[in-house]
C-alpha cells in the first residue's frame, strides 16, 4: 500500500507565478490535510479537505492561496503570485477516518519544498 | 491557549543514554498527545501517541509520560541510537488540525 505521495518535491518559482502542489492521499483514505513547515519550525495547518470539500481552511492565508480535493485526481494546493515568504516545505497528510477528535492518525507525504527566487 | 511549548530546541546524547523532550500545553480540551518524528527531507512519521487516561504509553525503546495535573507530556528514547538521530515534534489536535510544538533536534552521539 503506497504511502501519501507528493509531486513535485522540489519545486523552484520567481516572484509572481503560479505554484501547484499536488498530493495524492494514502490508498482508501478521503481526508487530506496540508501544513506549511517553515525551517526550524514545526507545522502550521493550512487546510483540511475532503472529496470536492473544504472543511477548515482556517488556516490559509485568505489571498493567493487555495487549495481543492475533486472527485478524482489528486489534491491541489495552488499559491498565486508567489512572494518569497512563500518558499518553506508543504505537506499533505490523509486519514482514513474523520473520527472522534484526534483518534485518527494523519500520515504525512515527503512534502514539495517551494523555493521562490 | 492552542500552543504546544516544546523544550529543548537541541539535544545531544551520547549512545547508549536517555534522551527526554518535553512538551507543556494550557488547552484541557487536548485529549490526545501523538509524537512524531522527522527525518531531514522527510515528512513526519507518528512515533507513538497516548490519551491522557493513562500516564504512562511504553512502546519498545520509547515512552511517554502524561502528567494531566501539571499539563505535560514528555517523551523518553532508552539506549538512544545513532539512528535516532532526527527531529521530534509533540502535537496535540485541535478540531480537524494538529497543534505543533516547535520541534526539538536530537543528535546521538557514537
Amino acid at each position: 500500500n503506497a504511502g501519501v505521495m507528493q509531486n513535485p518535491r522540489h519545486l523552484v518559482r520567481r516572484r509572481g507565478q503560479e505554484a501547484r502542489l499536488r498530493c495524492s492521499p494514502m490508498k482508501g483514505h478521503s481526508h487530506v490535510y496540508w501544513y506549511r513547515q517553515l525551517p526550524e519550525e514545526g507545522l502550521k495547518f493550512m487546510v483540511y479537505l475532503q472529496k470536492e470539500n473544504i472543511i477548515d481552511e482556517s488556516g490559509m492565508p485568505k489571498e493567493r492561496f487555495s487549495a481543492e480535493f475533486p472527485k478524482e485526481g489528486p489534491s491541489i494546493l495552488r499559491i498565486q503570485q508567489v512572494v518569497r515568504g512563500d518558499s518553506a516545505a508543504y505537506f499533505c497528510a490523509s486519514s482514513l477516518n474523520r473520527g472522534p477528535i484526534g483518534t485518527d492518525t494523519q500520515y504525512f507525504g515527503p512534502g514539495t519544498r517551494l523555493t521562490v527566487l | 491557549q492552542q500552543q504546544v511549548k516544546q523544550s529543548p530546541q537541541s539535544l545531544i546524547v551520547q549512545k547508549g543514554g536517555i534522551s527526554i523532550i518535553n512538551c507543556a500545553y494550557e488547552n484541557t480540551a487536548f485529549d490526545y498527545f501523538p509524537w512524531y518524528q522527522q527525518f531531514p527531507g522527510k515528512g513526519p512519521a507518528l512515533l507513538i501517541a497516548i490519551r491522557p487516561d493513562v500516564s504512562e504509553k511504553k512502546e519498545g525503546r520509547f515512552t511517554i509520560s502524561f502528567n494531566k495535573s501539571a499539563k505535560q507530556f514528555s517523551l523518553h528514547i532508552m539506549d538512544s541510537q545513532p539512528g535516532d538521530s532526527a527531529t521530534y515534534f509533540c502535537a496535540a489536535p485541535l478540531s480537524y488540525q494538529l497543534i505543533w510544538g516547535a520541534g526539538t533536534k536530537l543528535i546521538i552521539k557514537p
